[in-house]
């Protein structure tokens, strides 16, 4: 079975400073990986996706992911934050070609960025 | 275009009262997910429509959660009797397509109903 860990649930950083969003997930078969951000009094809006070939993805916003095969790891990050990057972030896999068509969330990271 | 659209964005009720959720999703979106968030906590998988049809509804909680989406257009998720553990946050999300969630497909989701059950 799936499982997507976000280890981090807050994440406090300052206005400009980098950050990095940790997730994990556990999988049997190949998996598609997701990042989602959730604005306040928003539904959630995806990110950026790997799906297959670079593993160095980038999003919306300035933000990237890189995955990690052997680390089985798909972090987040942006190089420089900005007060509007305040969010939630969740972490998101899916299985690659399965008949369940489902995605599997973790439990979600909390940015707040400070001025 | 219309996003995907759900209704109350919150409702108080009492335990042992009945609660229904509305989505609406994006017009001509086959499928429609229902997802849930119990506070701080991961988003939950409920079920999954293709138009009219459940294709998989193995988060389904337990037998108080029922779930309908008539003529494959919108869906309500009903909870009768409510207890004090369904409070939460309950998403809807549309996609385009088959049965299958293609790497292609993109998910749209609603600001979701806050739930809770007192």
């Amino acid at each position: 079975a799936q499982s997507v860990t976000q280890l981090d649930s807050q994440v406090p950083v300052f206005e400009e400073a980098p950050v990095e969003l940790r997730c994990n997930y556990s999988s049997s078969v190949s998996v598609y990986l997701f990042w989602y951000v959730q604005y306040p009094n928003q539904g959630l809006q995806l990110l950026l996706k790997y799906l297959s070939g670079s593993t160095l993805v980038k999003g919306i916003n300035g933000f990237e992911a890189e995955f990690n095969k052997s680390q089985t790891s798909f972090h987040l990050r942006k190089p420089s934050v900005h007060i509007s990057d305040t969010a939630e972030y969740f972490c998101a896999v899916s299985e690659y070609d399965s008949s369940a068509s489902k995605i599997i969330f973790g439990s979600g990271t909390r940015l707040s960025i400070r001025p | 275009e219309a996003g995907v659209t759900q209704f109350p964005s919150h409702s108080v009720i009492e335990k042992g009262q009945t609660v229904t959720l509305r989505c609406d999703p994006i017009s001509g979106h086959d499928n429609l997910y229902w997802y849930r968030r119990v506070m701080g906590k991961e988003i939950k998988f409920l079920l999954h429509f293709v138009k009219e049809s459940k294709q998989d509804e193995s988060g389904m909680p337990n037998n108080r959660f029922l779930a309908e989406r008539t003529g494959g257009t919108y869906s309500t998720l009903k909870v009768q009797p409510a207890e004090l553990e369904d409070s939460g946050v309950y998403f809807c999300a549309s996609s385009q397509g088959g049965q299958v969630l293609r790497a292609n497909e993109k998910l749209f989701f609603g600001s979701g109903t806050q739930l809770s059950v007192l």
